[in-house]
């Protein structure tokens, strides 16, 4: 069974600066897919960024990036210029073909003014 | 587009009823799945709906059980509700069941179970 771990379960960071999140997973796919999902004190979990594993460039959203390395199955979160609406728990999270999606246990983000 | 909604957002229960949840997915969504979140187990994935038929289903007690209708709108149950069932319940929809689409979220239901 797929298994994904976060190692930070918190950490901050002041605004305008920037943050990476860790997060590996243990598989023996090859084609699967990651996301990013942030949830706010809303609770509404909200997409991030996605990385499909066959394509070698790391995705990017605006000011959140990915560092996607397959071979070492890690798949890292940067926010640059952090915001203090970016203050949620991030959640990184598997999923391959047909099945259900897997999370990891999350990282609270805190940003401070 | 509206996004995926939920109904109730938050609901109380005593030990041994049930409870019914909605989730209607964002239109033109065919494919709902549902995870139960607390913050013991964190997101554990409870069952997926395609066309009216569960595809998958996780790792939980027969108490737990969904449909989804014609118009993909789905529901879950619970029967015989437990103190452990309390817990933000969420519902996910996607256009199609596959690896290749992404899972859009509703706001959740928070159950508690006294």
């Amino acid at each position: 069974a797929q298994t994904v771990t976060q190692s930070q379960p918190e950490m901050s960071v002041q605004e305008a600066e920037t943050v990476t999140l860790s997060c590996t997973y243990d598989t023996s796919e090859n084609n699967y897919y990651l996301f990013w999902y942030k949830q706010p004190p809303s609770r509404q979990m909200i997409l991030v960024i996605r990385q499909e594993a066959y394509k070698q460039q790391n995705a990017t959203e605006n000011r959140f990036s990915v560092n996607f390395q397959k071979a070492a199955k890690s798949f890292s979160l940067k926010i640059s210029d952090s915001q203090l609406g970016d203050t949620a728990m991030y959640f990184c999270a598997f999923m391959k073909h047909g099945t259900p999606l897997v999370f990891g246990k999350g990282t609270r983000l805190s940003v401070i003014a | 587009k509206a996004g995926v909604t939920q109904t109730p957002r938050y609901l109380i229960k005593t030990r041994g009823q049930q409870v019914t949840l909605s989730c209607s997915p964002i239109s033109g969504h065919r494919s709902v799945s549902w995870y139960q979140q607390t913050p013991g187990q964190g997101l554990q994935f409870l069952f997926e709906y395609f066309s009216e038929t569960q595809r998958n289903k996780g790792n939980f007690p027969g108490r737990f059980s969904g449909r989804q209708f014609s118009n993909s709108r789905s529901e879950m149950n619970v029967s015989t509700l437990e103190l452990g069932d309390s817990a933000l319940y969420l519902c996910a929809s996607s256009i199609r069941q596959g690896a290749s689409d992404t899972q859009y979220f509703g706001p959740g239901t928070r159950l508690t179970v006294l």
